[in-house]
């Protein structure tokens, strides 16, 4: 199918572990993104990614690594879980719609807990 | 820093009524602002995008407004129905997208 997939859609992990969140998408965008949603604090990006080994910090990138060796990949690395971290990962891709328009393309997301 | 409220977090109308959710942006130098919508558990949808240039968009009961010089955009949901239960998130785009925390609309059948 078509779209963004993220993967694994939940994960427990236990703090000082290092984890990597998957992002792929079956488009060719070159943008790619990574946020993260907690309550309070609507979404927030972490980095994001204008193409292949472009890659650049958002809002809130501390503790996280990113990488992009290929389009259609951006993986998210945790290399260090903190407690803090656990959230809602959304990955997403800018795109064209149906009318032209440029516009967000979001994953399912990845459900983090960190014991 | 781009800084995006949203007003009310949360609310509850019976079935029928029109919805007016909104949305304010510090910094008006802006590309364009996106409605999201935001099921429980599940990823975000695209429900409108404004270009800078535009005052409006419409999509079936949904129209949106865009006043970039006061920093606000309103989503109006005519006619609404228990289906329309959701989160719904404004998104500016100044290059990058800049979320408000979003509005909880519940629709009382």
């Amino acid at each position: 199918d078509a779209g963004i997939t993220q993967s694994p859609r939940y994960k427990i992990t236990e703090t000082g572990r290092q984890v990597t969140l998957m992002c792929h998408q079956t488009w060719s965008h070159s943008y790619m993104f990574w946020y993260r949603q907690d309550l309070g604090h609507g979404l927030r990006l972490i980095y994001y990614s204008a193409a292949a080994d472009i890659t650049d910090k958002g809002e809130v990138p501390d503790g996280y690594v990113v990488s992009r060796s290929k389009t259609e990949n951006f993986p998210l690395t945790l290399e260090s879980a903190t407690r803090s971290q656990t959230s809602v990962y959304f990955c997403a891709t800018t795109g064209l719609a149906g009318d032209g328009r440029e516009t967000q393309y979001f994953g399912p997301g990845t459900r983090l807990l960190v014991l | 820093k781009q800084e995006v409220t949203q007003i009310p977090a949360a609310l509850s109308v019976p079935e029928g009524e029109n919805l007016v959710l909104n949305c304010s942006f510090t910094d008006s130098a802006i590309y364009n602002l996106q409605w999201f919508r935001q099921d429980p558990g599940k990823g975000l949808t695209s429900l409108l995008l404004i270009q800078s240039s535009q005052r409006e968009q419409t999509s079936g009961r949904l129209n949106a407004s865009l006043d970039k010089s006061s920093g606000r955009s309103t989503l109006y949901i005519a006619a609404s129905q228990p289906g329309d239960s959701a989160t719904y998130l404004c998104a500016v785009n100044d290059y990058k997208l800049s979320f408000g925390a979003g509005t909880t609309v519940t629709v009382r059948a």
